[in-house]
């Protein structure tokens, strides 16, 4: 049972423009909540984290969006570019160990 | 700036024999963690260390795994007799105790194993 879904294997979004990546989770004890960047033959990368006492955390190009009663997670880039083309992986944690990752989405930055 | 190493990175191996990985986490990170990678999936957590103590395993982690930190800096993960089903990316990852709730875990480039 996936306690964490990312639905959009791939996600294609045209340079400059906005790119949206969702989450969705089960466990309303989650608290922590990341977003990971991962290119081929590399290991994942931190972007944005946000706790569950905030709605909303800005870095950036990249912010991240948490509704705690729908028990989703959005991360938002603006402007996209073909550099941020990758696959993105959702973390949620209910401590300080142990995250649990979504399945990610690719996605594709078209120049 | 030295982040999280993995050493190897890629590492092929046929069916039965042992292989160990090594992990040097950032230098002031006293929690260290290993994760394993297969294709689609995200991350799955294996076995988590507090310094030298390794306080948790999932129990994807069967018998033939062993994972050790013996003086709280790099770690090993060895796998005896590999099988197919153990081909996947191994990463490792690493968090500073700072006080707060909420740690960042930090990852490695990860090991490609491939068992044949």
């Amino acid at each position: 049972d996936q306690q964490v879904k990312q639905n959009s294997p791939s996600l294609s979004v045209q340079e400059g423009r906005i790119s949206i990546l969702n989450c969705d989770y089960t466990n309303s004890m989650f608290d922590y909540f990341l977003w990971y960047k991962k290119y081929p033959a590399e290991g994942p990368t931190f972007l944005i984290s946000i706790s569950s006492i905030k709605d909303k955390n800005e870095d950036g190009r990249f912010t991240v969006f948490l509704n705690k009663s729908a028990k989703h997670l959005s991360l938002h880039i603006v402007p996209s570019q073909p550099g941020d083309s990758a696959v993105y992986f959702c973390a949620v944690s209910s401590g300080t160990y142990k995250y649990i990752f979504g399945t990610g989405t690719r996605l594709k930055v078209l120049a | 700036d030295t982040g999280v190493s993995q050493d190897p990175r890629h590492k092929i191996t046929k069916r039965g024999q042992n292989v160990t990985f090594r992990c040097d986490p950032i230098s002031e990170h006293n929690r260290l963690y290993w994760y394993r990678q297969t294709l689609g999936q995200g991350p799955e957590f294996l076995t988590y260390f507090q310094n030298e103590a390794q306080l948790e395993k999932s129990r994807l982690l069967s018998d033939r795994f062993s994972a050790e930190r013996p003086k709280g800096s790099f770690s090993t993960l060895e796998i005896q007799r590999t099988e197919q089903g153990d081909s996947a990316m191994y990463l490792c990852a690493s968090s500073s105790i700072s006080g707060a709730y909420q740690e960042t875990q930090y990852f490695g480039p990860g090991t490609r194993l491939l068992v044949l």
